[in-house]
């Protein structure tokens, strides 16, 4: 079974811009959290979505926003980039919302 | 997650068995404790988890302490693919709240 999914697995952006992350949960799965790991840290939960309602939010700044497609993929929409962004953002998803969450490989962002 | 600590560095002789502890003192009753390990940046691996009884399977033991201010992570018999960064979580339900994590080096 394939497992999540995370696109892309590098990128590269300018402060001010803004970006967008995709993940695709493992099949039957409808609930997808967000998660951002700041080098030399632990993951910060960022979003959860479940049934493509916003579950549940993090410590973050309303730069970052989520949105979960009927087909329970979500995308991670970050604006205005501060070089404090710079991060591997993970994505896990879970059959339902308090079950085990199995993690994507992630994105790794870099804002110059 | 400041409320959830742990070691920041073990190392552990190859074949022994690996002990991780992790301090969540302020851990509400029907959270759970989950455990994750993390190598090279990938994606968190999920390793085990429970609530209030120790818990084991193919790849670990639990130990919860009755007050549940604290657990206990056993590796059995620690190989050198077991080197990484492993992560005690209190679930909210909603919310992975990760603790500090605990470099653990196995040593041949």
């Amino acid at each position: 079974d394939a497992g999540v999914t995370q696109s892309p697995t590098h990128l590269i952006k300018t402060r001010g811009q803004q970006v967008t992350l995709r993940c695709s949960p493992i099949s039957g799965h409808k609930s997808v959290s967000w998660y951002q790991q700041v080098l030399g840290q632990g993951p910060q939960f960022i979003f959860q979505y479940y049934e493509k309602e916003e579950r549940g939010r993090g410590n973050f700044p309303d730069r970052f926003s989520a949105r979960q497609f009927p087909n329970y993929s979500s995308e991670l929409n970050v604006n205005a980039l501060l070089l404090g962004d710079s991060a591997l953002y993970l994505c896990a998803s879970s059959p339902l919302r308090e079950e085990t969450q199995y993690f994507g490989p992630g994105t790794r962002l870099l804002v110059l | 997650d400041a409320k959830t600590t742990q070691p920041p560095s073990m190392d552990c002789a190859e074949g022994r068995a690996a002990n991780l502890p992790c301090n969540h003192s302020t851990i509400s009753g029907n959270e759970y404790v989950y455990w994750y390990r993390q190598i090279h940046s990938q994606g968190p691996q999920y390793i085990i988890h429970g609530l209030k009884n120790n818990e084991t399977n193919e790849m670990a033991s639990l130990i919860i302490t009755e007050d549940r201010k604290s657990s206990t992570l056993i590796l059995p018999h620690a190989t050198l693919r077991d080197t990484a960064v492993y992560y005690c979580i209190r679930d909210t339900g909603n919310q992975f709240y990760f603790g500090t994590g605990t470099s653990l080096t196995v040593i041949p």
